[in-house]
């Protein structure tokens, strides 16, 4: 089954604009984290939320997380022609006992940022 | 190495043909992980590695693909008599102990023809 649900599938904006991504999931987690790829290669680690915290902000970014909805949300504030790329939550449940990292990933969300 | 490498980047086969990607990891990442894209999907789990064994190989698609690691280094996942649903990106990924984040390669973007 789908773990993380990313929505919308695609977001087209201005540059200066802020861009909102949300991530709904199923089963309890660890953690959450987000990642973007960029050309359908590698993908960049972002930012990574513990379960038991509600917000984290890292430069342009801000995530929250709200457990009892199992749903997170990725804010790109003032953003850039540059951060045109597929934005992706990835899950790491915490069901089956200790994690060892194990990420479930979910279908992504494209931003296009127009110049 | 600074960073994940996977070789080759892009790779085209007959169908099947066997193939062989490489992941190098970060050096003193014990945990290495597989992934695989198909065209426009989010990543689907393959298997994991920690140190030279893997505890975890619940995402193997089926009995044509496995993998090793050596030295809890490099890793190769082999795919045997490839078949044309294959085709996709193939990610390597190493962390610390698995709890702060992946690095991720560039992938081999394996096509079967």
């Amino acid at each position: 089954s789908q773990q993380g649900e990313e929505d919308p599938q695609a977001l087209s904006i201005q540059e200066g604009e802020n861009a909102t991504m949300n991530c709904s999931y199923k089963t309890s987690i660890n953690n959450l984290q987000w990642y973007r790829q960029n050309s359908g290669r590698g993908l960049v680690h972002l930012i990574l939320i513990r379960s038991n915290e509600r917000e984290k902000h890292s430069g342009r970014l801000r995530v929250t997380l709200d457990t009892s909805k199992k749903s997170s949300s990725l804010l790109i504030t003032a953003s850039r022609a540059a951060d045109t790329a597929s934005y992706f939550c990835a899950t790491d449940s915490a069901a089956g006992g200790t994690s060892y990292g194990k990420l479930t990933f979910g279908q992504g969300t494209i931003l296009t940022v127009h110049p | 190495g600074a960073g994940v490498s996977q070789s080759p980047s892009n790779k085209v086969t007959e169908k099947g043909k066997d193939v062989e990607l490489r992941c190098d990891p970060i050096s003193g990442h014990t945990a290495l992980y597989w992934y695989r894209q198909s065209l426009g999907q989010g990543l689907e789990f393959l298997i994991y590695f920690q140190g030279n064994s893997a505890p975890d190989k619940s995402g193997l698609p089926s009995d044509r693909f496995s993998a090793e690691r050596t030295g809890g280094s490099v890793s190769t996942l082999t795919i045997q008599r490839t078949q044309q649903e294959d085709s996709a990106v193939y990610l390597c990924a190493s962390s610390r102990q698995g709890t702060n984040g992946y690095t991720f390669g560039s992938g081999t973007r394996l096509t079967v023809v």
